[in-house]
């Protein structure tokens, strides 16, 4: 039972343009969302948040937009720069069949063409 | 360094062996994490320790699966009877606190191979 989705597999997007990644969730119990970016083999690293709260919150080149209603979020990237080419995890914080933990999706790689 | 360390980077080693995976996290950080990734998946949640106790378990996959953290500090993962299922990168995770507004920090992971 996947509660975080990445529908996306794989994303490429000219240098320079927008870069937009989706990610949808099931668990209405999940009140913090969260980006990671990961390059190959290293950890993945954060890179911004929302609370549930908001519904959107901006960090330079990088904004998250939140609709509950439709329990769906994105990152938006702009402009995008060679080195945003990585593997882009959401993640959302809140009680999953019990205890609160974090539960990740399935991650969407994203390649800057340039 | 001021992030978190995992050792060893990689580990390659037979079907039934025994094997244990460090994890030393940012100075200060009371929460610390272990997740598990397999290849095309995100990290799953194992387990999560608040201090020296193991506040949250639910995610170990069975009772080969054990972690520790004696002094509140370094973690160790252990895992018993190792089968080729269990090949995936080990990735140990902590935060300030453990509160939602706490982002977790990650380390490089442990690449476990089983042959």
């Amino acid at each position: 039972d996947q509660q975080v989705k990445q529908n996306s597999p794989s994303l490429s997007v000219q240098e320079g343009r927008i870069s937009i990644l989706n990610c949808d969730y099931t668990n209405s119990m999940f009140d913090y969302f969260l980006w990671y970016k990961k390059y190959p083999a290293e950890g993945p690293t954060f890179l911004i948040s929302i609370s549930s709260i908001k519904d959107k919150n901006e960090d330079g080149r990088f904004t998250v937009f939140l609709n509950k209603s439709a329990k769906h979020l994105s990152l938006h990237i702009v402009p995008s720069q060679p080195g945003d080419s990585a593997v882009y995890f959401c993640a959302a914080w809140g009680s999953n069949f019990g205890n609160e933990k974090l539960t990740f999706g399935t991650g969407t790689r994203l390649t800057i063409i340039p | 360094g001021a992030g978190v360390s995992q050792t060893p980077s990689n580990k390659v080693t037979e079907k039934g062996k025994y094997v244990e995976l460090r994890c030393d996290p940012i100075s200060g950080h009371t929460a610390l994490y272990w997740y598990r990734q397999s290849l095309g998946q995100g990290p799953e949640f194992l387990i999560y320790f608040q201090g020296t106790g193991a506040a949250d378990d639910s995610g170990l996959p069975n009772d080969r699966f054990f972690a520790v953290r004696p002094e509140g500090s370094v973690s160790t993962l252990k895992i018993q009877r190792t089968e080729r299922g269990d090949s995936a990168v080990y990735l140990c995770a902590s935060s300030l606190n453990g509160y939602s507004n706490q982002p977790q920090h990650f380390g490089d992971g442990t690449r476990l191979s089983i042959l």
